[in-house]
């Protein structure tokens, strides 16, 4: 496709609840991140994969937070138990390789909101 | 660990004034940095990168230049138009796989006609 795309592009869940979010990559761009932007902030970084695996889940603040990426191209991230602390706009980007100098390309976003 | 401070908004100005957003980070070994922009009701998108120093990164009249020995990367334009008002972040990539990127909390900029 021309660009990353997200689905859903808003979610509203009630807390307690188990929620999926979806990311399509550019293809054949290898890397792909998750961040989580919360209101006023910058986009804070939760998980990278390359290609199928998950080189660095450093960011993932606790362990009801889960990404996958079976076949190295469409990933999910996975929140179960959902807190109202957990609304934010989540953001998957891509790049092409995964280096210092590799340009990060953007999806438009899902908007999370957990009631 | 790796951290970016960009200057508060809003910041207002008219149009045509020359702008600057300020930006200095911390970071291990030798970061690339960025600069994204979110105009209103769109996603992010890159405006410019450096990726050593004394790079000047530019974009639709756009410029920012590395600058390890004060650790910035501020943002400049000569004459901003309306159509610049947007929300600016700062970033960094150290690389080595690690930590994607770092973003600073981002500068709200309004430009007044």
């Amino acid at each position: 496709g021309a660009g990353v795309s997200q689905t859903p592009s808003n979610k509203v869940t009630e807390k307690g609840k188990y929620v999926e979010l979806r990311c399509d990559p550019i293809s054949g761009h290898t890397a792909l991140y998750w961040y989580r932007q919360s209101l006023g902030q910058g986009p804070e970084f939760l998980i990278y994969f390359q290609g199928t695996g998950a080189a660095d889940d450093s960011g993932l603040p606790n362990d009801r937070f889960f990404a996958v990426r079976p076949e190295g191209s469409v990933s999910t991230l996975k929140i179960q138990r959902t807190e109202r602390g957990d609304s934010a706009v989540y953001l998957c980007a891509n790049s092409l390789l995964r280096g210092r100098t590799d340009t990060q390309y953007f999806g438009p976003g899902t908007r999370l909101t957990v009631l | 660990g790796n951290s970016v401070t960009q200057m508060e908004g809003p910041v207002t100005l008219s149009e045509e004034a020359f702008l600057t957003i300020n930006c200095t980070y911390t970071a291990t070994g030798y970061p690339s940095l960025f600069w994204y922009v979110q105009y209103p009701g769109e996603g992010l998108q890159l405006l410019l990168k450096a990726t050593k120093a004394d790079d000047k990164g530019s974009n639709k009249g756009f410029e920012a230049t590395y600058r390890k020995e004060t650790t910035s990367f501020h943002l400049e334009k000569g004459s901003v138009q309306v159509s610049d008002s947007a929300v600016y972040f700062c970033a960094l990539d150290s690389g080595g796989g690690a930590d994607g990127l770092t973003f600073g909390k981002g500068t709200h900029l309004i430009i007044q006609p």
